[in-house]
């Protein structure tokens, strides 16, 4: 399974933009990448997927490197709502590893 | 659309009994995943049911057991409880090709057991 990297915890003002980071150097070359959040007492939830190409939804951005071995998810305005961990999950074998995930808290 | 259902919410358990969690996925998704949270161990995949047949399995022991039925409810089983069985057991479920997950997982609420 490819390990993933992410920073354990982060924060950001709200209204302001959030760069999450992850590296991924074992990724293979078919494997999506996929990023979900789980807010607290909550399951977790679907934020965005991609393979190579950048990604955007009405939730965020995902920004892929060109190498794979790395990808940002992007919060363009980050709200109160958006603190949650943030787990970074490159999809092997059909098996979804989360990992620890980074925390995000939002500062108002 | 409705979505998972996991049931029950909550449950307190003692040591040695044996415990059956329930999920029914939304309607249409054929695969059902189910995963372990502890504060200690994070998000642990247990295992994966797709056409009543398990896919694929995580690192767990015998004690901890699936199924699914006919219409993609399934269920989990953990027999002979421990102390450190206490955690959120989640389900999700996707859409899924024999050969390959298709959609992005869709989480029920959680089962939190406890064990005493």
């Amino acid at each position: 399974d490819a390990k993933t990297t992410q920073p354990n915890s982060m924060e950001s003002n709200e209204e302001e933009p959030v760069h999450l980071p992850c590296n991924h150097s074992t990724i293979s070359g078919t494997d999506y990448i996929h990023w979900y959040r789980q807010l607290p007492s909550q399951g977790p939830e679907y934020v965005i997927h991609g393979l190579t190409s950048n990604v955007n939804n009405r939730m965020a951005s995902l920004a892929i490197a060109e190498d794979r071995k790395s990808s940002t998810l992007i919060l363009h305005r980050a709200t109160l709502r958006d603190a949650a961990v943030y787990y970074c999950i490159p999809l092997t074998g059909n098996q979804f590893y989360f990992g620890t995930g980074t925390s995000l808290t939002v500062i108002p | 659309k409705a979505g998972v259902t996991q049931t029950p919410r909550y449950l307190i358990k003692t040591r040695g009994q044996q415990v059956t969690l329930s999920c029914s996925p939304i309607s249409g998704h054929r695969s059902v995943s189910w995963y372990q949270q502890t504060p200690g161990q994070g998000l642990q995949f247990l295992f994966e049911y797709f056409s009543e047949t398990q896919r694929n399995k995580g690192n767990f022991p015998g004690r901890f057991s699936g199924r699914q039925f006919s219409n993609s409810r399934s269920e989990m089983n953990v027999s002979t409880l421990e102390l450190g069985d206490s955690a959120l057991y989640l389900c999700a479920s996707s859409l899924r090709l024999p050969d390959k997950i298709t959609g992005e997982l869709f989480f029920g609420e959680g089962s939190r057991l406890t064990v005493l």
